[in-house]
């Protein structure tokens, strides 16, 4: 089992729609969590981070961590073509030697007008 | 200000050139990354420097080759290179290695040939 599994879509929808991108992990040692966008042939731009279990709300985005089922959500509302992107779902454990991110493959995701 | 700047955009060079990616940040951050992420994949780490000093090395060959002048600065010297070293190379940085997320730039895009 990979330490961090994320279904690959791709997923369209339409515009407007309300998209739900979702990962599980397998290490509980992971507590922060992070969800990334990355447009075609960028680098990835932090969206959200999350310490723990529990809601973050930022405009349209909302991120979801329930730690005692080990899955994490961001929930887009009134998407727009312009969230048309990569979303990768990344995470770590606490403390100076958890430095390295561990990511999920990635979800594309296309918003049609 | 999150940003982290990445020179060159784009580079071609041949397998017997001597190339180098720069990385600026000017957050304060003391702890900065190198990535490499090929086509419709995660990110995947290979350096991380923590406080000017190179902390981790994830088994990168030596024709990569990792250098922090300063604070704000990170550079990837590149040596005789291989077609399969083709990817899109991040630079991050973080508060520092333990702590907080890591702010990505926006890649240089490699081609070897």
């Amino acid at each position: 089992q990979k330490e961090v599994e994320q279904d690959p879509g791709p997923l369209s929808v339409p515009e407007g729609a309300i998209v739900s991108l979702n990962c599980t992990y397998s290490n509980s040692a992971f507590q922060y969590f992070m969800w990334y966008r990355q447009y075609s042939r960028k680098g990835p731009e932090l969206l959200m981070y999350t310490y723990s279990s529990g809601n973050k709300e930022d405009g349209r985005f909302t991120a979801q961590v329930d730690k005692s089922s080990k899955y994490i959500s961001l929930f887009i509302r009134d998407s727009q073509p312009s969230d048309s992107a990569t979303y990768l779902c990344a995470m770590r454990g606490s403390g100076g030697s958890n430095y390295k991110l561990t990511f999920g493959k990635g979800t594309l995701l296309t918003v049609n007008p | 200000d999150t940003e982290v700047t990445q020179t060159p955009k784009h580079l071609v060079m041949g397998m017997t050139n001597k190339k180098s990616l720069k990385c600026e940040q000017h957050m304060g951050h003391r702890a900065m990354y190198w990535y490499k992420q090929k086509a419709k994949k995660p990110p995947e780490l290979m350096f991380v420097y923590s406080y000017e000093k190179l902390s981790i090395n994830e088994s990168v060959p030596s024709r990569f080759s990792p250098e922090c002048p300063n604070s704000s600065l990170l550079n990837l010297h590149l040596h005789a290179l291989q077609p399969e070293d083709s990817a899109l190379y991040l630079c991050a940085s973080s508060q520092d290695s333990g702590r907080e997320t890591q702010y990505f730039g926006p890649g240089t895009r490699l081609l070897v040939l």
